[in-house]
């Protein structure tokens, strides 16, 4: 079970859009729809952004979507905030092991 | 409001066994659809998952750790436990419980457990 791939770091200004891969193969992101993301801020613990893909735990924003097509799953920031700078990880369950991505520094010029 | 607080040494001798207890407040685990896990994040570097437990004691475990790591629940103390055997200083990490399902949410603060004789 490798770890999926993420970019190691993306940019953008305040108000722009940014989006965040995360590529496996055709036998764990391609095979199943249980991909979740997690923001973590300096010292902080992981926070649940999007799980099942494309679901928004309550309380999250709007401006945080998920999407997958083939074997990449994707995390969207629209209207990029300072707040948003912050670490973040894709997460893949098969039902039998848990693999993450290997994180993506998302810096707010 | 569900919460986890993970407890332990934080310094464990190479070889020996490192033990974490993680105290779920908010739930009972036995009265519950979701299993429990553990994470650990080496510093500066990303997440890993340890393995996953349901209240009756079903247990999944990464592979690359099999070998070591037993999870353990008592679900009177409402606590879920890791052990993890002859650790080397590639095991210093912050470790992380959580409530899972297929997903990680929420998590427990963390703590440093730093290998070191």
């Amino acid at each position: 079970q490798s770890a999926l791939t993420q970019p190691r770091s993306v940019s953008g200004s305040p108000g722009q859009s940014v989006t965040i891969s995360c590529t496996g193969t055709s036998s764990d992101v391609g095979a199943y729809n249980y991909v979740s993301w997690y923001q973590q801020h300096p010292g902080k613990a992981p926070k649940l952004m999007i799980y099942d893909v494309s679901k928004r735990p309550s309380g999250v924003p709007d401006r945080f979507s998920g999407s997958k097509s083939g074997n990449t799953a994707s995390l969207t920031i629209s209207g990029l905030q300072a707040e948003d700078e912050a670490d973040y990880y894709c997460c893949l369950y098969t039902g039998t092991y848990t693999v993450f991505g290997g994180g993506t520094k998302l810096t707010v010029l | 409001q569900l919460q986890l607080q993970e407890s332990g040494p934080g310094l464990v001798k190479p070889s020996e066994t490192l033990s974490l207890t993680c105290t779920v407040s908010g739930v009972s685990i036995s009265s519950s659809i979701y299993y429990w896990g553990w994470l650990r994040q080496p510093p500066g570097r990303g997440l890993e998952w340890i393995g996953t437990i349901y209240y009756s004691g079903s247990t999944y475990y990464n592979p690359s750790l099999k070998s070591r790591v037993t999870i353990s629940v008592d679900t009177s103390k409402n606590q879920f436990s890791l052990e993890l055997n002859s650790v080397t200083a590639a095991d210093t990490a912050v470790y992380f419980c959580a409530r899972s399902y297929a997903w990680f949410d929420p998590w427990g603060q963390g703590t440093l457990v730093t290998v070191s004789s």
